[in-house]
């Protein structure tokens, strides 16, 4: 079961936007509308901003959206802000109630 | 309010066992799968496994299983995740993570704060 795939780094300057994307399988992204997206800051644990492709947790920004098309999810971080810098990891729901993580990918605000 | 409490940091030797918990509170935690992810320094997230504590069904991953036992006690609210014979690629930070209480129960919606494990000789 090898890890999703997303870029290891995406930059921008405050106010873009940006997109992530996170590549899988027919067993995985590909199978499944269960992908998951979240937030890890240095040192902290990750928090859940994105659920089931393009849902968001009560009371997150608006400027955090995601979609699926085929085998691919996307993150969209759209007016960067400073505080989005973060690693960002995509999670896919799997066969047999599993999962598997995406490599990460690092977001860097200009 | 859901809180996850996790054992602290251990440092141990190769060859010795382990055993880290994850106290839950907050919420009813016999009816939601509680998963287990690693994370060696500087590198991603990984995927380990889940436990549902109702009934102790487990799901591994194919990287961890046979190397990791995941358990629950639904008495005291706690799961668990232990090692007979650490490694030194063990050492990472372990986080426990309630998964699902939103839409299709497939997410990771509260994370605990990590437990550092350390296995050096």
């Amino acid at each position: 079961q090898s890890a999703l795939t997303q870029p290891a780094s995406v930059s921008g300057s405050p106010g873009q936007s940006i997109t992530i994307s996170c590549t899988g399988t027919s067993s995985d992204v590909g199978g499944y509308n269960y992908i998951s997206w979240y937030q890890q800051h240095p040192g902290k644990a990750p928090k859940l901003i994105i659920y089931d492709v393009n849902n968001r947790p009560s009371g997150l920004s608006d400027r955090f959206s995601g979609s699926k098309s085929g085998y691919t999810a996307s993150l969209t971080i759209s007016g960067l802000q400073a505080e989005d810098e973060a690693d960002y990891y995509c999670d896919s729901f799997t066969t047999s109630n599993t999962h598997v993580f995406g490599s990460g990918t690092k977001v860097t605000v200009l | 309010e859901v809180q996850l409490v996790q054992s602290g940091a251990e440092v141990k030797k190769p060859g010795e066992s382990l055993k880290i918990l994850c106290k839950a509170s907050g919420y009813g935690f016999s009816t939601y799968w509680i998963g287990w992810v690693r994370q060696i320094p500087g590198k991603g997230l990984e995927w380990m496994g889940v436990i549902y504590p109702s009934d102790s069904d487990t799901r591994y991953s194919p990287s961890f299983q046979d190397q990791v036992t995941i358990s629950a006690d639904r008495s005291i609210n706690t799961a668990y995740l232990q090692w007979s014979s650490l490694r030194a690629s063990d050492t990472a930070v372990y986080y426990c993570a309630r998964r699902g209480a939103i839409g299709s129960s497939t997410s990771f919606d509260y994370w605990g704060p990590g437990t550092p494990v350390t296995v050096s000789s």
